[in-house]
This record gives C-alpha cells, sequence and structure tokens, in this order.
C-alpha cells in the first residue's frame, strides 16, 4: 500500500540553525500538511498546500516556517531559525482529495533543539 | 470554532474485554470523522474513517459510529489484546477550512 515517507526520523539541532523537513506523499495526492505534536500535547496543523501554493497556515506557522514542493515528489518544511520551543514531532500527510478521503500519515520527524 | 474532546484520557482493561473510547466535538458541520493510533514516539496510523452521511465504519475488531447530530463518536475495540496498547485519536475535517481538528486521545493499556 503506498506510503507517506518522512526523512529523517530523528534530527537533532542547535537553536538558530536552519532546518529542512523532508517528506515524500503518496503519488497520486493532491493535498499537502504539516502537523507538529509537542510532547505530551495534542497534534496541531501548521499549513496546507494545494497547487504549488498554500492554501491555509494556523499562527504557529510564522515567518520563520516554509514550504516548497521542489520537485514532482518532495515537499519540505523549512525552520529557518530554530527555538527551543520548536522540540516537537512533525508529521507530514497528504490526500487525495480536499475533505472527503482519508488523511494518510509519514511516520514523523521528531525534531530535538538544543 | 471546533473543538474535539476524547475521554477517558487513560484507560486500563484485562486482556480479552470489550471496550468503548468516545470523542466529541462541538461544531456538527464536518466532513468526516477519522480514528487514529498512536504508539509511543511513532507516527499516526488511520484506523477508520467515517463520512458525515456514514453512522458507522467496521475493520476487524475496531467498530467506529458517528452521531453527527449530537457530535459524537465512539470506537469500539472488541477482544482487546496487548497489542492493542497504544493511545487513540480523533480527528474530525472541519467543513470550510478542511483542517483536521484534533482530540488529546485516549491512552489505552491492555494488561496480559
Amino acid at each position: 500500500e503506498p506510503e507517506v515517507t518522512q526523512t529523517p526520523s530523528h534530527q537533532v539541532t542547535q537553536m538558530g540553525q536552519e532546518v529542512i523537513l523532508r517528506c515524500v506523499p503518496i503519488s497520486n495526492h493532491l493535498y499537502f500538511y504539516w502537523y507538529r505534536q509537542i510532547l505530551g500535547q495534542k497534534v496541531e496543523f501548521l499549513v496546507s498546500f494545494y497547487n504549488n501554493e498554500i492554501s491555509e497556515k494556523s499562527e504557529i506557522f510564522d515567518d520563520q516556517f516554509s514550504v516548497e514542493r521542489p520537485d514532482g515528489s518532495n515537499f519540505t518544511l523549512k525552520i529557518r531559525s530554530t527555538k527551543l520551543e520548536d522540540s516537537a514531532m512533525y508529521f507530514c500527510a497528504s490526500r487525495g482529495d480536499m475533505g472527503e478521503s482519508a488523511l494518510h500519515f509519514g511516520n514523523g520527524t521528531r525534531l530535538t533543539v538544543t | 470554532k471546533q473543538e474535539v474532546t476524547q475521554i477517558p484520557a487513560a484507560l486500563s482493561v484485562p486482556e480479552g474485554e470489550n471496550l468503548v473510547l468516545n470523542c466529541s466535538f462541538t461544531d456538527s458541520a464536518i466532513y468526516n470523522l477519522q480514528w487514529f493510533r498512536q504508539d509511543p514516539g511513532k507516527g499516526l496510523t488511520s484506523l477508520l474513517l467515517i463520512q458525515s452521511s456514514q453512522r458507522e465504519q467496521t475493520s476487524g475488531r475496531l467498530n467506529a459510529s458517528l452521531d453527527k447530530s449530537s457530535g459524537r463518536s465512539t470506537l469500539y475495540i472488541a477482544a482487546s489484546q496487548p497489542g492493542d496498547s497504544a493511545t487513540y485519536l480523533c480527528a474530525v475535517t472541519s467543513r470550510g477550512n478542511y483542517q483536521l481538528i484534533w482530540g488529546a486521545g485516549t491512552k489505552l493499556i491492555i494488561k496480559p
């Protein structure tokens, strides 16, 4: 069964450094998402992406964050200058259509900012 | 603003028991509701998806129901096994913004 893949599984970085989290969504999906989960807290929506542009973003997704689909397969989340509070599990997800189909998640990237 | 609540926050039962996990949401304008499983430090595995027009979905020992008018969903697990131990999350796709709004989860422990 097709799946969403994320790399790396764990990323450790120093505060102030830039990180890029990578995702390969399911190949025929059109809608892409990033969510994050701070340890012990709820999963939170960050951003949705469709047709090569951001369709929605949350208050969390400030100017430090950006997303890109550089080619036909990868979908990346960049954090320009990481803060301690960015430490979390970051999940990429994709779906085939807008609302009716299931959202498929990757296994996540655990980001630790020291 | 859509809010999703899951009760109980934690549940511990002996192996073999049938159990019910609850999820409630405040705004009935949803596309669908999904139940996920999350193992410690791991990703999110989709278990069941119920469309807003549906009443229930079944997969193996799992059965999820949806009562949209009352804003409730239940996940029924039959004949529980230690391997079912995990955190179970429900999430709704809200109409209008298509975002997935999450509950905090129920941490389930099945004792051998």
